[in-house]
């Protein structure tokens, strides 16, 4: 199976501030590198697919990167509805794996 | 707008089968190069992909829950299935369905889940 690695595995910031969590693949998957975003209680939603490629809908402040098997997501200007957790997820081969996931709580 | 729903039992005993349907709504099942899949996630933990099925019939599944699962699909109600059986506390999860669309195959659609809880 392909191992996700996401981190950190929480981070506190503030309203405002710039966020960057990084999600690395335990072998090459291309850009089949997808971004989700979960709520307490609720199911994830998809943020970023094809490593970069925004989901309609999905505020222009989220993007995302990829360096070999190195993966980004970025929130440029942190929104209080942003608080959530965070979830990578390979799309190149199954099974399907997730990474660990990232709380981002308010600092 | 594709809708997805689970229904099934919430309470199921150990050694048994959870059995959960995914309903499709707002499109038909059979259309486009879609997989219908499941994953679970145990409270406070992260996520865990069980499997798909494609419209013909097709299966994938976790090589970790591979002996205890069949997905199945049912175009003619629009709907798609997880049987696991053999169940154990270590099976309480929400449970959601999904669909994996083409290319790139994100999970873009997923129904709300519902929690499955093993426990005699």
């Amino acid at each position: 199976d392909i191992q996700m690695t996401q981190s950190p595995s929480s981070l506190s910031a503030s309203v405002g501030d710039r966020v960057t969590i990084t999600c690395r693949a335990s072998q090459s998957i291309s850009t089949y590198l997808n971004w989700y975003q979960q709520k307490p209680g609720k199911a994830p939603r998809l943020l970023i697919y094809a490593a970069s490629t925004l989901q309609s809908g999905v505020p222009s402040r989220f993007s995302g990167s990829a360096s070999g098997t190195d993966f980004t997501l970025t929130i440029s200007s942190l929104q209080p509805e942003d608080f959530a957790t965070y979830y990578c997820q390979q799309s190149y081969t199954t099974p399907r794996t997730f990474g660990q996931g990232t709380k981002v709580e308010i600092k | 707008q594709v809708q997805l729903q689970e229904s099934g039992p919430g309470l199921v005993k150990p050694s048994q089968t959870l059995s959960l349907t995914c309903t499709v709504s707002g499109g038909s099942i059979s259309s486009g190069s879609y997989y219908w899949s499941w994953i679970r996630q145990p409270a406070g933990k992260g996520l865990e992909w069980i499997g798909r099925v494609f419209t013909n019939g097709i299966t994938n599944y976790n090589p970790s829950l591979k002996s205890r699962i069949t997905i199945s699909v049912d175009t003619s109600k629009n709907q798609f299935s997880l049987n696991l059986s053999s169940v154990t506390a270590a099976d309480t999860a929400v449970y959601y369905c999904a669909r994996e669309s083409p290319g790139s195959r994100p999970l873009d659609y997923w129904g709300q889940g519902t929690l499955v809880t093993v426990s005699s």
